[in-house]
C-alpha cells in the first residue's frame, strides 16, 4: 500500500483543466512544503513537473501548477492537451527516518 | 547536460543479489543526492534509499532495512544499489535518480534510463 492516495484514474477533454489529488499525513505533505509531482508516459522514466509543492522546474509548461491545503497537495492541468496523457504520481518528505514517499499514481486519460 | 547511465539488465534466481550501477556525467557528483526508486510492472513508484556521496551515508526505506545497499564510488562517479535475498515480487524496473539541489533527497531532477531485474527460478 502506498503511503500517499491519489486516485487511479482521471479524464478530461482537449482544452479542459483537471486537478489531481494526493493525500497524505501531518508527518509527511502536512508537515513540509517538499511535494512534487512527476509525469511518466509508458516505458519511460518519470520526469519532474513540479517542486517545493509550486515551483515549475525550467522547460516544464505553465499549464501544470501545484498547490497544497493541510495534508493534500494537488496537481493542476489546464488547456489539457493529448501528449498530457501519461501517468502522475506525487511524492514528498516524510522526515529524516522515512525521507521520501510517493503516492500510487493516476492514470490521465485525455479523450 | 547532467546524464545518469544505468547498467544493464538481469537475471537473477531467487535468493541471490543483484548489483545495480548508475554512472553520472555532466555535473557535481559528490554534492548531489542519488536515490533509487523501483517500479514493479503496472505498478507505482516505490522509493527505496538514498545516498549524498560527499557524506556517504545512506538513507533506506523501512520496507528495505537490511536488504538493500546503497554506494557511491566518487573517482568514477558511479552510485550502486544493491538487493539481496531477491524473491520474485522483487522484479521490477529500478531506476537511479538524482537530487533537485545540492544535498537534497526530497526530489529528483534527472533520471537513469531504468534497470530491468527480474527474478526468476
Amino acid at each position: 500500500q502506498s503511503a500517499l492516495t491519489q486516485p487511479a484514474s482521471v479524464s478530461g477533454s482537449p482544452g479542459q483543466s483537471i486537478t489531481i489529488s494526493c493525500t497524505g499525513t501531518s508527518s509527511d505533505v502536512g508537515s513540509y512544503n517538499l511535494v512534487s509531482w512527476y509525469q511518466q508516459h509508458p516505458g519511460k522514466a518519470p520526469k519532474l513537473m513540479i517542486y517545493e509543492v509550486s515551483k515549475r522546474p525550467s522547460g516544464v509548461s505553465n499549464r501544470f501548477s501545484g498547490s497544497k491545503s493541510g495534508n493534500t497537495a494537488s496537481l493542476t492541468i489546464s488547456g489539457l492537451q493529448a501528449e498530457d496523457e501519461a501517468d502522475y504520481y506525487c511524492c514528498s518528505y516524510a522526515g529524516s527516518s522515512t525521507t521520501v514517499v510517493f503516492g500510487g499514481g493516476t492514470k490521465l486519460t485525455v479523450l | 547536460q547532467v546524464q545518469l547511465v544505468q547498467s544493464g539488465a538481469e537475471v537473477k534466481k531467487p535468493g541471490s543479489s543483484v548489483k545495480v550501477s548508475c554512472k553520472a556525467s555532466g555535473g557535481t557528483f559528490s554534492s548531489y543526492a542519488i536515490s533509487w526508486v523501483r517500479q514493479a510492472p503496472g505498478q507505482g513508484l516505490e522509493w527505496m534509499g538514498g545516498i549524498i556521496p560527499i557524506f556517504g551515508t545512506a538513507n533506506y526505506a523501512q520496507k528495505f532495512q537490511g536488504r538493500v545497499t546503497i554506494t557511491t564510488d566518487e573517482s568514477t562517479s558511479t552510485a550502486y544499489m544493491e538487493l539481496s535475498s531477491l524473491r520474485s515480487e522483487d522484479t521490477a524496473v529500478y531506476y537511479c535518480a538524482r537530487g533537485g539541489e545540492l544535498l537534497r533527497l526530497d526530489y529528483f531532477d534527472y533520471w537513469g534510463q531504468g534497470t530491468l531485474v527480474t527474478v526468476s527460478s
